[in-house]
């Protein structure tokens, strides 16, 4: 299943600067969209979503954009910060049950 | 906070033996989900459940596997004949059904399942 992909598996990020974790999708039917963080032996956590009607969500240091054409959403965290560090999955689901479909991950460090 | 929990936190039987996962969702949830993540892979779909009946399933979930809510808060999933293969995490998840508030699902902490 290779409808998200996050084609960048690791990003190291200065404690303070922004990090930026991209996600490209391939089906067209998605129309929303997740963001979960994941640390070792936990079960992933929700952070932010969007719906495919709007391009921008913000809440707090957390930011999800969406460009519909190119099939393209971007997760923004500023400041980074140290317990950051962890998993980040993109997800996205179609009308229906709304079934996740995960992107591989991106590891995330920020250091200090 | 309400949140999933699942237990046990890890399993380890026997190729061939039967092993079922537990789940409590969030209480006032009404979609139901499993999914898995082998290691060093994607987390993966599984199958969906609502109003007591699957809703859709993965080209994994064969015959082998079988979910149940057998009350009104446990959500359960069956593997009847373990493989080697089967050895993944297994997360549960749940959603409210509530529209326009969104479509979030939440996780349990997964139960680690070791097939030897």
């Amino acid at each position: 299943d290779q409808q998200v992909k996050q084609n960048s598996p690791s990003l190291s990020v200065q404690e303070g600067r922004i990090s930026i974790l991209n996600c490209d999708y391939t089906n067209s039917m998605f129309d929303y969209f997740l963001w979960y963080k994941k640390y070792p032996a936990e079960g992933p956590t929700f952070l932010i979503s969007i719906s495919s009607i709007k391009d921008k969500n913000e809440d707090g240091r957390f930011t999800v954009f969406l460009n519909k054409s190119a099939k393209h959403l971007s997760l923004h965290i500023v400041p980074s910060q140290p317990g950051d560090s962890a998993v980040y999955f993109c997800a996205a689901s179609a009308p229906g049950d709304y079934k996740l479909s995960f992107g591989a991950g991106t590891t995330v460090t920020v250091r200090a | 906070e309400p949140e999933v929990t699942q237990t046990p936190s890890h399993q380890v039987t026997q190729m061939g033996q039967e092993v079922i996962l537990h789940c409590v969702p969030i209480s006032n949830h009404l979609y139901f989900y499993w999914y898995r993540q082998i290691l060093g892979q994607k987390v993966e779909f599984l199958v969906s459940f609502y109003n007591n009946e699957i809703s859709e399933k993965s080209e994994i979930f064969d015959d082998q596997f079988s979910v149940e809510r057998p009350d009104g808060s446990n959500f359960t999933l069956k593997i009847r004949s373990t493989k080697l293969e089967d050895s993944a995490m297994y997360f549960c998840a749940s959603r409210l059904d509530a529209g326009a508030l969104g479509y979030e699902q939440y996780f349990g902490p997964g139960t680690r399942l070791t097939v030897t």
